[in-house]
């Protein structure tokens, strides 16, 4: 069975700093698609990025990007110049090839210090 | 354009008793989802749908009950409620499965509290 580990419950950064996220999943499958969400306070989920198992590119939208390791199975999200309104809980997600369910992870919780 | 939405927002119900969870979607999509979330977890799935007539067993079914009858509506049923059905659920959907584009469009949410 496919999961999705995010180690990090809580994680807090300053304003305009850059903070990492980790993400690491478990498959035996090759073909694949990870994504990260947002939720805010709001509670409405969002989503920030996605990733193609097959590119090696890593993808980046803006402030936000991944470092996307395969071989070890890790898919951390960096969140460049912080800003208030990025404080939420993130979470990772994964689903395979010709699938129509996500899995998500536990959820990081960011906060953004001023 | 609404996207997706749901009601109530909230709910208290007593143990026993059952209930509708409403969810809406004006986009035209296929895939219908709904999710739990409890409280330091992450979204587990209770039930999906592929289309109209078409219902699926996610990760979580048991004491629920899903019904898609148009491509708009997909209600989530809950009998007996029970104290570990106290949740924050979640409607979604998307035009594409989910590995395609990946992409699902959520609800508000419904904050069930069962005592």
């Amino acid at each position: 069975a496919q999961t999705v580990t995010q180690s990090q419950p809580e994680m807090s950064v300053q304003e305009a700093e850059t903070v990492t996220l980790s993400c690491t999943y478990d498959t035996s499958e090759s073909d694949y698609y990870l994504f990260w969400y947002k939720q805010p306070p709001s509670r409405q989920m969002i989503l920030v990025i996605r990733q193609e198992a097959y590119k090696q590119q890593n993808a980046t939208e803006n402030r936000f990007s991944v470092n996307f390791q395969k071989a070890a199975k890790s898919f951390s999200l960096k969140i460049s110049d912080s800003q208030l309104g990025d404080a939420a809980m993130y979470f990772c997600a994964f689903t395979m090839n010709r699938d129509d369910k996500i899995i998500f992870g536990k959820g990081t919780r960011l906060h953004i210090l001023p | 354009n609404a996207g997706v939405t749901q009601t109530p927002k909230f709910r208290i119900l007593k143990i026993g008793q059952s209930m509708t969870l409403q969810c809406t979607q004006d986009m035209n999509h296929n895939y219908m989802y709904w999710y739990r979330q409890d409280p330091g977890m992450g979204l587990k799935l209770i039930y999906y749908s592929v289309g109209a007539g078409i219902t699926d067993k996610g990760e979580v079914p048991n004491g629920y009950n899903v019904s898609r009858s148009t491509t708009e509506d997909f209600p989530l049923r809950l009998e007996l409620a029970a104290p570990s059905q106290t949740s924050v659920y979640f409607c979604a959907s998307s035009r594409y499965q989910a590995s395609a584009k990946g992409e699902q469009y959520f609800g508000p949410g419904t904050r069930l509290t069962v005592t």
